[in-house]
């Protein structure tokens, strides 16, 4: 069965500085692995995907996943954090063993952005 | 460029009481899905539907029904309200199965006295 551990509920860090957002999964197939943010009150939004083609997967605002299979990880990155970024993200792994493009989400990591 | 609307955003009820959430899609996607947000427990779903049509359960359906009878439209129904199902309720749509990510709407927040 596919699952994924966001490894941190909260991430405080200083406006300028990287951010990294840790995120491990498992599953029985290929997965395909999302970063999703979610503003306060408001949906979710696509950040990036991987699909079994680069390891390196850049997305929108300046963030960037690597996907490491011996490490079942996929991390996300951003080189200099903006107070916008302040959000909650979810990491989220397809549900390979159906046909019914079920997503199985993380319980969210919170970003703190501080002056 | 609506994408997902769901309507209410914002409902109170009393426990007993029945109300269906309205979900609309204009993209044409196949897929469509229900999806309850409680604090440190991401998102779960409740209902899914690959097509019109069609419906079926997904990981905490009990207490909740829906229905698909147009292709753009999804209902989630609570036919008698418990506290427990107070939470934040999502939509989301996708064009297909083959890993497209799902579109969201901005939620409806509901309160269950």
């Amino acid at each position: 069965a596919q699952s994924v551990t966001q490894l941190d509920s909260h991430v405080s860090v200083s406006e300028g500085t990287p951010v990294l957002l840790r995120c491990n999964y498992s599953s029985s197939y290929s997965p395909s692995l999302f970063w999703y943010v979610q503003h306060p009150n408001k949906g979710l939004q696509l950040l990036l995907k991987y699909t079994s083609a680069a390891t390196l997967v850049k997305g929108i605002n300046g963030f960037e996943a690597e996907f490491k299979k011996s490490e079942t990880s996929f991390h996300l990155t951003k080189p200099s954090a903006h107070m916008s970024d302040a959000a909650e993200y979810f990491c989220v792994v397809s549900d390979g063993s159906s046909n019914t493009g079920k997503l199985i989400f993380g319980q969210g990591t919170t970003l703190q952005v501080k002056p | 460029n609506a994408g997902v609307t769901q309507t209410p955003k914002f409902r109170v009820l009393k426990t007993g009481q029945s109300m269906t959430l309205l979900c609309a899609q204009d993209m044409n996607h196949e897929y469509m899905y229900w999806y309850r947000q409680d604090p440190g427990m991401g998102l779960r779903l409740i209902h899914y539907s690959v097509g019109e049509g069609t419906t079926a359960k997904g990981e905490v359906p009990d207490g909740y029904n829906v229905s698909r009878l147009k292709k753009q439209n999804f209902l989630l129904g609570l036919e008698s309200a418990a506290p427990s199902q107070t939470s934040v309720y999502f939509c989301a749509s996708s064009y297909s199965n083959l890993d497209q990510p799902q579109h969201f709407g901005d939620g409806t927040r509901l309160s269950i006295l």
